[in-house]
């Protein structure tokens, strides 16, 4: 989607190992969001961000770590992959106080933990 | 954030209109409604929003009751690439997030 990237698209890695996905919007959105999608659990909230350094938790938090050291780029880090973090992660970006205003969503990397 | 129930899939054939109805009882005041579509390996795209009456766009209508204690999303002659998983949303704008349920899973038969 134009203005928003995910990277990497596609990645495998090991349990215990530590992975780190990145967003990048070039919009200059003050909001970005990390969301996870799973067969029968729809699209649920990790972390989300309303500014440089400022996060939040979202509702599947557990696990999963975040940084935005720079407006344009918001961080995911798994600290020690597990199984069950296997899953499609979907980055999002909101121009203003919030969703309202529509959230334009990345392509999304699909993490795979073995 | 106001809880949401919607259909978990449907059916419909191509050139029909296709209504999918959302259950938002709890909706406060300041709520909006808003409609996401998915498209399978892509990231959900902003379709409709609406906060009472009808909304219409290129893409779709809104109709939402006086009550605003469900919404109905309408497609006009839906073709087999609007297969797809459709969401429906509701709170502020101004909330700083949004869950999405698990959404409606929309599939056009030729």
């Amino acid at each position: 989607d134009a203005g928003i990237t995910q990277s990497p698209r596609h990645k495998v890695t090991e349990t215990g190992t530590p992975v780190t996905l990145r967003c990048h919007q070039t919009e200059n959105h003050r909001y970005m969001y990390w969301y996870r999608q799973d067969p029968g659990h729809g699209l649920r909230l990790i972390h989300y961000s309303y500014g440089v350094k400022d996060t939040d938790k979202g509702e599947v938090s557990d696990g999963y770590s975040v940084s935005r050291s720079k407006t344009e780029d918001f961080l995911l880090t798994l600290e020690s992959a597990t199984s069950s973090q296997t899953s499609v992660y979907f980055c999002a970006i909101s121009e203003s106080a919030g969703w309202g205003y529509g959230y334009t969503f990345g392509s999304g990397t699909r993490l795979t933990v073995v | 954030l106001a809880k949401t129930t919607q259909p978990i899939s449907m059916d419909s054939y191509e050139g029909q209109e296709v209504n999918i109805t959302c259950s938002h009882n709890n909706i406060a005041t300041n709520d909006y409604i808003t409609w996401y579509q998915q498209f399978p390996s892509q990231g959900p795209r902003f379709i409709i929003q609406g906060y009472k009456t009808k909304v219409t766009n290129e893409v779709a209508s809104l109709f939402i009751p006086a009550d605003r204690k469900s919404s109905t999303l309408s497609l006009p002659r839906v073709s087999l690439s609007d297969t797809a998983v459709y969401y429906c949303l509701v709170g502020a704008p101004r909330d700083d997030k949004i869950i999405f349920g698990k959404g409606t899973r929309l599939h056009i038969l030729p």
